[in-house]
């Protein structure tokens, strides 16, 4: 079942703008976490942030939580060529198997030169 | 360097013929995780493995089987490939469940 949801689902801007993701879910979380996925390839962890935290950053990357609204935002500051992507958010669940991950449909980011 | 391997990277089967992929790590993580990934779709968990414990999404059809005959190695087994399940299959580990997921490059599967 799927639990985030992106937004927009696709994003075009040029090197230099800054880039802003939303994700909404649905029920309590331990922690939220942010991937990105080149075109064909798998997906590599860009960010965790627990539900006692409410911003965080990584380099360019600056992401925020509000457990209040259900929600977490992903900023990408003077982004590059290299940015574009697809960028998923992740909640963990408990499910009938025990915890895991549960994956937004992404957000296409385009990135022109 | 490469941390999670998948292999094959590219594979064709016909319909109905067994195909396994494989998937090894030297993080040696606890947890393994096998997810199907469709064109512009989000991951799909098919199943993990903690340790030797196997855990089956309840929506996962019977026709994918998973085999972890040690910390380092994973297989997933499709049996009789049907047309819809052409897709991308991704590889992930974690330390312990929840935590940050590493993942292979994936294997693209397509059945003729």
């Amino acid at each position: 079942s799927q639990q985030g949801e992106e937004d927009p689902q696709a994003l075009s801007i040029q090197e230099g703008e800054n880039a802003t993701m939303n994700c909404s879910y649905k029920t309590s979380i331990n922690n939220l976490q942010w991937y990105r996925q080149n075109s064909g390839r798998g997906l590599v962890h860009l960010i965790l942030i627990r539900s006692n935290e409410r911003e965080k950053h990584s380099g360019r990357l600056r992401v925020t939580l509000d457990t209040s609204k259900k929600s977490s935002s992903l900023l990408i500051t003077a982004s590059r060529a290299a940015d574009t992507a697809s960028y998923f958010c992740a909640t963990d669940a408990n499910r009938n198997s025990g915890y895991a991950l549960n994956f937004g449909k992404g957000t296409s980011l385009l990135v022109t030169p | 360097d490469a941390m999670v391997i998948q292999n094959p990277r590219y594979q064709v089967t016909q319909f109905g013929k067994p195909v396994t992929l494989s998937c090894s790590q030297t993080l040696n993580h606890n947890v393994m995780y096998w997810y199907q990934q469709k064109s512009s779709q989000a991951p799909k968990l098919l199943f993990h493995y903690y340790d030797k414990d196997f855990n089956n999404e309840a929506d996962t059809p019977d026709n994918f089987q998973s085999r972890r005959p040690n910390t380092s190695f994973c297989f997933l087994d499709i049996r009789s490939p049907g047309l819809g399940d052409a897709a991308m299959y991704l590889c992930a580990t974690s330390r312990e469940l929840v935590y940050e997921q590493y993942f292979g490059p994936g294997t693209r599967l397509t059945v003729t």
